[in-house]
């Protein structure tokens, strides 16, 4: 079954407001990744963050990891028009194939 | 240079045709993938290679054919295309086949009409 899913599907903002987006999975997992989707290109990875790893910065991204709840968190900080996107979690299980499963992301929209 | 770059970027075809979609990354990695993106947005993987080597096939129909003539190279060929085909298709690659980024190309929006 598909490992993550995002929450909310999609969130709209106003400019300089921050944006937080949320992910949980189903299994145990070796680490998570956020990639961004801009409307009609390839997903762009943005932060990996491992299983013994609660938290990560980088720029005006922070992640959260909470593996006793499966879950983690993307938050934008100090949103710009150019961050409307589509966001991804992605992970890879401990067990089973060695892949990237996707969830549907949340579309992001920050207004001016 | 584009690191990973696949071609074409719009592909309009009719049902039963057979086509092909090729990707090509100059970023010296190891594995490629051939993700299908539907209408929803749901990101599904369809084939993993490492090394010129299947690792992963993920319940695709077998008119759903992958290529890998060396690890920079990784084509989709796509026999008697159906209706339910169309969707954006994505190439991707990664250092080793997990626990790291994966970079993806622009995507082919196949259309099958």
């Amino acid at each position: 079954s598909q490992q993550g899913e995002e929450d909310p599907q999609a969130l709209s903002i106003q400019e300089g407001e921050n944006a937080t987006m949320n992910c949980s999975y189903k299994t145990s997992i070796n680490n998570l990744q956020w990639y961004r989707q801009n409307s009609g290109r390839g997903l762009v990875h943005l932060i990996l963050i491992r299983s013994n790893e609660r938290e990560k910065h980088s720029g005006r991204l922070r992640v959260t990891l909470d593996t006793s709840k499966k879950s983690s968190s993307l938050l934008i900080t100090a949103s710009r028009a150019a961050d409307t996107a589509s966001y991804f979690c992605a992970t890879d299980a401990v067990q089973g194939a060695q892949k990237l499963v996707f969830g549907q992301g949340t579309r992001l929209t920050i207004n001016p | 240079d584009t690191a990973v770059s696949q071609t074409p970027k719009y592909l309009v075809t009719q049902m039963g045709n057979d086509k092909s979609i090729k990707c090509e990354q100059n970023l010296g990695h190891d594995t490629m993938y051939w993700y299908k993106q539907d209408s929803k947005k749901f990101l599904k993987i369809m084939f993993s290679y490492n090394n010129k080597e299947l690792i992963i096939n993920e319940t695709v129909p077998n008119r759903f054919s992958p290529k890998s003539p060396d690890k920079a190279h990784l084509n989709l060929h796509i026999n008697s295309l159906e209706l339910g085909d169309s969707a954006v298709y994505f190439c991707a690659s990664s250092q080793v086949a997990w626990g790291t980024e994966a970079f993806f190309g622009q995507g082919t929006r196949l259309t099958v009409v």
